[in-house]
């Protein structure tokens, strides 16, 4: 079974939509739990980052983490075109730095 | 400049060339990194280096060989590749072990071609 799994899509929206994201990992020594956004031709870059179980919102974003299913989700509420990305679920141990990665999902958001 | 800067952006390649891609960072960071992200796969860390020194290197083939002069610089030299060594090669930097969230910054990637 792989560290982290994540549906690479393609996901398809309209604009407004709310759109859900979801890893799902098998080892439950990771403690820190990321999300990346990384647009066309560009690097990742960090979206949301969580310690804890619970929901952690910035703006539109929602991280959720649930350690007891072991099962991580970005929520995007109200999606705007400029929300099309590709979308990566990062997750490390306490005390590794060496970070995680799911495949990433493929996310458009159409006007 | 500003952030993790890569260098060249695109670079094609045939399998006897030796190439470098070049990365530098302008963040006062200690540690970087070369990750390789390949369609449909999960970044993949290829070396970490801290304080200049290699502290991993994730049983990648010797037919790439990087090299760290200070904290700022990171190379990763190429020759002989194969065709399934095409990808997007990401430089990233980070304040190190220890730090808070590990976040990583990265670079806008080489995109590599190996004909």
């Amino acid at each position: 079974q792989k560290e982290v799994e994540q549906d690479p899509g393609p996901l398809s929206v309209p604009e407004g939509a709310i759109v859900s994201l979801n890893c799902t990992y098998s080892n439950s020594a990771f403690q820190y739990f990321m999300w990346y956004r990384q647009y066309s031709r560009k690097g990742p870059e960090l979206l949301m980052y969580t310690y804890s179980s619970g929901n952690k919102e910035d703006g539109r974003f929602t991280a959720q983490v649930d350690k007891s299913s072991k099962y991580i989700s970005l929520f995007i509420r109200d999606s705007q075109p400029s929300d099309s990305a590709t979308y990566l679920c990062a997750i490390r141990e306490g005390s590794n730095y060496k970070l995680t990665f799911g495949k990433g999902t493929l996310l458009t958001v159409n006007p | 400049e500003t952030g993790v800067t890569q260098t060249p952006r695109h670079l094609v390649m045939g399998m006897t060339n030796k190439k470098s891609l070049k990365c530098e960072q302008h963040l006062g960071h200690n540690a970087m990194y070369w990750y390789k992200q390949s369609a449909k796969k999960p970044l993949e860390l290829m070396f970490v280096y801290n304080f200049k020194e290699q502290t991993e290197n994730n049983s990648v083939p010797s037919r790439f060989s990087p090299e760290c002069p200070n904290s700022s610089h990171l190379f990763l030299h190429l020759h002989t590749l194969q065709p399934e060594d095409s990808a997007l090669y990401l430089c990233a930097s980070s304040q190190g072990p220890g730090s808070d969230t590990g976040e990583l910054f990265f670079g806008e990637g080489s995109r590599l071609t190996v004909l």
